[in-house]
C-alpha cells in the first residue's frame, strides 16, 4: 500500500503569514492514464473534513485562492499564502489510486500563534 | 441542498454486527461512486470501502475485508455498510462520502456526512 507522510505534524502560524505542508508518497502517484489524484482536506475543529484541493492543484468550489497545491510524482505541497484564524484545523493529504486502497497522510495540525 | 446523513451507529460488544446507513439527497445518487471512511477517537482518517455507481464493484481496506460489506439502493438513494465480527479497533466515527469521479474525470471526495459513531466494547 502507498504510504503518505506529512510534515510538519504541528504548524503554529501567525495570522497573515504564509504556511506550507509537505506530503511525500512512498511511490509515484502518477496513474497509467497520466493523472495524479492527490487531494488535500481540512478538518476544522468539531467538523467533518472538507475538500480543499483535488488532483494536486485544483481548488474545490468555494475555496479561497490563498490555498494552493503543487507537486508531482511523490512530492506534494499545500500552501496558504496568508493564514487566517478560520484556517485552523487538521490538514490531510489523500491519494485516490487506480486500484484501492486509498490512503491518507497522518494529518498536520495548524494552529494560530 | 446536497446532503449525506449517516445513521445506525451505536454501542456493541466484540463479535457483534451493525449496519450503518447513509441517506443521500440533493443530487442524483446513482451517478456517483461512494465511500466509507472512519476516524478513531483522536486519530486520523482511514479509508474503509468504496462502491461504484451501479453497485457492481466494491473495494475494501484489508482491515475490514471479509467482515464488512458495502452496498447501495439507488432507488432509495441509500448507502449501507454491513459490519460483522466487530472488534474493539473498529471503534470510530464513520463518514459517508461522495466521490465526484464522473465521465473519467476526478474532482475529489467533495461531500462528507457528519458521521455516525460506532463503539465496540465489552
Amino acid at each position: 500500500d502507498i504510504i503518505l507522510t506529512q510534515s510538519p505534524l504541528s504548524l503554529p502560524v501567525t495570522p497573515g503569514e504564509p504556511a506550507s505542508i509537505s506530503c511525500k508518497s512512498s511511490q509515484s502517484l502518477l496513474h497509467s492514464y497520466g493523472k495524479t489524484h492527490l487531494d488535500w482536506y481540512l478538518q476544522k475543529p468539531g467538523q467533518s473534513p472538507q475538500l480543499l484541493i483535488h488532483s494536486i492543484s485544483s481548488r474545490a468550489s468555494g475555496v479561497p485562492d490563498r490555498f494552493s497545491g503543487s507537486g508531482s510524482g511523490t512530492d506534494f505541497t499545500l500552501r496558504i499564502s496568508r493564514v487566517e484564524a478560520e484556517d485552523v484545523g487538521v490538514y490531510y493529504c489523500m491519494q485516490a489510486p487506480e486500484t484501492p486502497p486509498y490512503t491518507f497522510g497522518q494529518g498536520t495540525k495548524l494552529e494560530i500563534k | 441542498e446536497v446532503q449525506l446523513v449517516e445513521s445506525g451507529g451505536g454501542l456493541v460488544q466484540p463479535g457483534e454486527s451493525l449496519r450503518l446507513s447513509c441517506a443521500a439527497s440533493g443530487f442524483t445518487f446513482s451517478n456517483f461512486w461512494m465511500h466509507w471512511v472512519r476516524q478513531a477517537p483522536g486519530k486520523g482518517l482511514v479509508w474503509v470501502s468504496r462502491i461504484n455507481p451501479d453497485g457492481s464493484g466494491t473495494a475494501y481496506a484489508d482491515s475490514v475485508k471479509g467482515r464488512f460489506t458495502i452496498s447501495r439502493d439507488n432507488a432509495k438513494s441509500m448507502l449501507y455498510l454491513q459490519m460483522h465480527s466487530l472488534r474493539t479497533e473498529d471503534t470510530a466515527l464513520y463518514y459517508c462520502i461522495r466521490d465526484s469521479f464522473q465521465l473519467g474525470t476526478y474532482y475529489g471526495m467533495d461531500v462528507w456526512g457528519q458521521g455516525t459513531t460506532v463503539t465496540v466494547s465489552s
